[in-house]
């Protein structure tokens, strides 16, 4: 079975600043996704960056990178220039492919911007 | 802007009413998904729905009744619900089989309530 931990119920950052959310996971399987997901107070659930965990290099996209360590089984986000409309919950979550593709969320970090 | 719709946005119901919670995909997806956002703990599938066949039901009680007509609709029928059923519902779509090419898109969410 898939397990998803998120240790950081809430974190906060200074607008501009860098902010890691951490994540580790559990998986049996040996292919695999990581997924972190944004659910502001409007509630719709935004992807903001994914992995494949036969990539080696961790993926990017603008402001938004991971640290994915395989074999510790870790996929920390990090925020930079961090800005107001970044503030939301983020949810990391794993998926491992074959029939239903099914995706383990964690409980989620509640992340502040202060001005 | 949303390829996901779920109507409607709010629900508030008593336990002995009958309900239905509606989603619609607009994104050409083959498999539909219903979860659920309790507060303080991670999202939990409900069900899955691959070509408009169940492939998933993950315990749910039975007074939750899921309806996938086409692969565009997906229907939640609720009656008899008790006070622990209140939650944020949300509806996801995916492109079976793509995995982290096609990752799941939300919906905006149902606030459940029952009185």
């Amino acid at each position: 079975a898939q397990t998803v931990t998120q240790s950081q119920p809430e974190m906060s950052v200074q607008e501009a600043e860098t902010v890691t959310l951490s994540c580790t996971y559990d998986t049996s399987e040996s292919d695999y996704y990581l997924f972190w997901y944004k659910q502001p107070p409007s509630r719709q659930m935004i992807l903001v960056i994914r992995q494949e965990a036969y990539k080696q290099q961790n993926a990017t996209e603008n402001r938004f990178s991971v640290n994915f360590q395989k074999a510790a089984k870790s996929f920390s986000l990090k925020i930079s220039d961090s800005q107001l409309g970044d503030a939301a919950m983020y949810f990391c979550a794993s998926l491992t492919q074959g029939g239903s593709e099914k995706l383990v969320f964690g409980k989620g970090t509640k992340l502040t911007v202060n001005p | 802007e949303t390829g996901v719709t779920q109507t409607p946005r709010h629900l508030v119901m008593g336990m002995t009413n009958k309900k239905s919670l509606k989603c619609e995909q607009h994104l050409g997806h083959n498999a539909m998904y219903w979860y659920k956002q309790s507060a303080k703990k991670p999202l939990e599938l409900m069900f899955v729905y691959n070509f408009k066949e169940q492939t998933e039901n993950n315990s749910v009680p039975s007074r939750f009744s899921p309806e996938c007509p086409n692969s565009s609709h997906l229907f939640l029928h609720l009656h008899t619900l008790q006070p622990e059923d209140s939650a944020l519902y949300l509806c996801a779509s995916s492109h079976l089989g793509q995995g982290a090419q096609q990752p799941q898109h939300f919906g905006d969410g149902t606030r459940l309530s029952i009185l």
